[in-house]
């Protein structure tokens, strides 16, 4: 099993829908757990940290599972401007040092 | 204000050559990471500092090296460079591993 798998996509939805992407991770330990937003080709760019209650930054809403080791984004009202890739990140612990993993992403577009 | 520097933003080198891709933060970060993104592939964690003076191999190290001498820089070196080293490659800092990164823009590197 990879250490972090996200829904391969493409996802096309129309203007004003509302969308998910799973993010299942391997590794109980993670620590840490975070969505990236990227243009095409751009860097990526953090859109939200994830916390274990969960948190919201307006049409946006992620949420952490750690019984079923997986997080989630969703993203209500979707906009043309959300057209991108997403991707997941996780962190978790590998003796001093913790590593940053990063799933493939997850590509959006939205469809006037 | 600007964060994580990147240079050169484009490169083509013939096999066999060597050179170094710049990356410089103005942001008092102690963890600087440098990761190759390639189609299909997501991205992946070539080398990572945790401060000067420390650093340590990520997930595909072979073919590179880095130093780091000062808090601000961390220069990756191809020593003979491969087809296969043609990439997308990204620096990327943080106050910790186990908070969110701050990308640069990226160097897209072409080895004919």
């Amino acid at each position: 099993r990879k250490e972090v798998e996200q829904d391969p996509g493409p996802f096309n939805v129309p203007e004003g829908a509302t969308v998910a992407f799973n993010c299942t991770y391997s590794n109980s330990a993670s620590q840490s757990f975070f969505w990236y937003r990227q243009d095409c080709r751009k860097e990526p760019k953090l859109l939200m940290s994830v916390y274990s209650s969960g948190n919201e930054d307006g049409r946006f809403t992620a949420q952490l599972n750690r019984a079923s080791q997986y997080i989630s984004l969703l993203i209500r009202d979707s906009k043309l401007s959300d057209s991108a890739t997403y991707l997941c990140a996780v962190t978790r612990s590998g003796g001093s040092n913790y590593k940053l993993t990063f799933g493939k992403g997850t590509l959006l577009t939205v469809n006037p | 204000n600007a964060g994580v520097t990147q240079t050169p933003k484009f490169q083509v080198l013939k096999t066999g050559q060597s050179m170094t891709l710049q990356c410089a933060q103005d942001m008092n970060h102690e963890y600087m990471s440098w990761y190759r993104q390639d189609p299909g592939m997501g991205l992946r964690l070539i080398h990572y500092s945790v401060g000067a003076g420390i650093t340590d191999q990520g997930e595909v190290p072979n073919g590179y090296n880095v130093s780091r001498s000062t808090t601000e820089d961390f220069p990756l070196r191809l020593l003979s460079a491969a087809p296969s080293q043609t990439s997308v490659y990204f620096c990327a800092s943080s106050y910790s591993q186990r908070e969110p990164q701050h990308f640069g823009d990226g160097t897209r590197l072409s080895i004919l």
